[in-house]
């Protein structure tokens, strides 16, 4: 167990529709990190935020948005969905910023969505 | 953007043989991790690496971050058909991680 909690675990919705997916971090860790994996397909970079601040972003679409709240949990929201966002979402948290020293990324288990 | 070339793709072995894969670049790295993802979850921390020329073990796994900090390399000793699964290396400078593509270890028993 990494600490680092997803919910919801599985998701199916309809293309068109808008879903939100939630990260809480390890205890302590201020930085926090979304990812996108795709059937056979390496880890793609969201986007990050540390202590509530976008700190780097990916190739996150526009119809994609995220924040992190003041208590440190992030949401990850997918909206107009296509058939092509169908993928396992990740959330990562570090105490620092990654690729420093301390900054080892802690994954969750993931989200996966299904959009039919 | 930095870029991280992970080999070999994919590795397909017998159980009780060593393994060795590797990411290479033309970037510098401050950091090199590794992680193992089985099917459906998400990627494990293996081993964390801040120091060029370091060599550090984790029971059967031992990864090297590369002296010229542009690579490091993972070995799996005496593999057993847990050790399947795809392992990713990932790269840290400029308080940025970039991950490798990763490695799809099949390990026939």
């Amino acid at each position: 167990d990494s600490g680092v909690t997803q919910t919801p675990k599985h998701l199916i919705t309809a293309t068109g529709q808008r879903v939100t997916l939630r990260c809480s971090p390890r205890s302590g860790d201020l930085s926090v990190y979304w990812y996108q994996q795709s059937l056979d397909q390496g880890l793609q970079f969201l986007i990050q935020y540390y202590n509530g601040e976008e700190r780097a972003k990916g190739n996150i679409l526009e119809r994609f948005s995220a924040q992190q709240f003041p208590d440190l949990h992030s949401e990850l929201n997918l909206s107009s969905l296509e058939l092509g966002d169908s993928a396992l979402y990740f959330c990562a948290s570090s105490r620092g910023l990654a690729g420093a020293g301390g900054g080892e990324l802690f994954f969750g288990e993931g989200s996966r969505l299904t959009v039919l | 953007g930095q870029q991280l070339n992970q080999s070999p793709q994919s590795m397909f072995i017998q159980e009780g043989e060593d393994v060795s894969m590797n990411c290479t670049s033309s970037s510098i790295f401050n950091t090199w991790l590794w992680y193992k993802q089985d099917p459906g979850e998400g990627p494990v921390l293996l081993i964390a690496l801040y120091k060029a020329g370091e060599l550090t073990s984790n029971g059967r796994l031992t990864a090297q971050f590369g002296i010229t900090r542009k690579d490091s390399f993972l070995n799996i000793s005496a593999s057993i058909p847990s050790d399947v699964g795809i392992y990713f290396c990932a790269g840290g400078s400029n308080y940025k991680l970039t991950f490798g593509k990763g490695t799809l270890l099949t390990v026939n028993p």
